[in-house]
């Protein structure tokens, strides 16, 4: 069974300052791995998504996540961080090539920025 | 193009009441999926039609809860009789056939008393 780990349940950083929030996923598989945003009030926005291919993935909003197969891992990056940033962060795992398209997500990092 | 919508966006019933949940999908997609999350933990799966058709309903937690589609277009989520456990964001999500991106709603509060 696929799981996720979000560690940090709680990040707080400056306004300008760089980001990186930790996935780390268990799959037997190689995974299809997603960051999602839910800012208050709203649904899950798709940040961006990992299939194959390159292994640094470009987003939206200026984010970039780093897929490394040897950690087990899918770091969510932003080299300087918005105000209209904070939110709360999920990644996901899907295992579409079982047929099974139901993703499964990490517990979720929020993250405060200070002015 | 209208996103996926969810209501009612805040439900507050008493323990033993039904509520029932609605959504409607982007028009188009046959994918359409109900996941929860509880308490601050991570948002779980419940449940996956294709177009009418349960595809996999592996994470309903039990037979209080009843999910249908009539029609492949909007899906209710029923629960009945409502436990204190049962509080918390119900997502619905949709997704085209092939598709590798699942819209979300915004999530509809439920808190049961």
């Amino acid at each position: 069974a696929q799981s996720v780990t979000q560690p940090d349940i709680h990040i707080t950083v400056s306004e300008g300052a760089s980001l990186e929030l930790r996935c780390n996923y268990s799959y037997g598989a190689t995974p299809y791995l997603f960051w999602y945003v839910q800012s208050p009030g709203q649904g899950l926005q798709l940040l961006l998504k990992y299939f194959s291919g390159d292994t640094l993935v470009q987003g939206i909003k200026g984010f970039e996540a780093e897929f490394k197969r040897s950690q087990s891992s899918f770091n969510l990056r932003k080299p300087s961080v918005h105000w209209s940033d904070a939110a709360e962060y999920f990644c996901a795992v899907g295992a579409m090539d079982t047929g099974r398209r139901a993703l499964t997500f990490g517990s979720g990092t929020r993250l405060q920025v200070q002015p | 193009e209208a996103g996926v919508t969810q209501f009612p966006s805040h439900s507050v019933i008493e323990k033993g009441q039904t509520v029932t949940l609605r959504c409607d999908p982007i028009s188009g997609h046959d994918n359409l999926y109900w996941y929860r999350r509880v308490m601050g933990k991570e948002i779980k799966f419940l449940l996956h039609f294709v177009k009418e058709s349960k595809q996999d309903e592996s994470g309903m937690p039990n037979n209080r809860f009843l999910a249908e589609r009539t029609g492949g277009t909007y899906s209710t989520l029923k629960v009945q009789p409502a436990e204190l456990e049962d509080s918390g964001v119900y997502f619905c999500a949709s997704s085209q056939v092939g598709g590798t991106e699942a819209f979300f709603g915004q999530g509809t509060r439920l808190t049961v008393v």
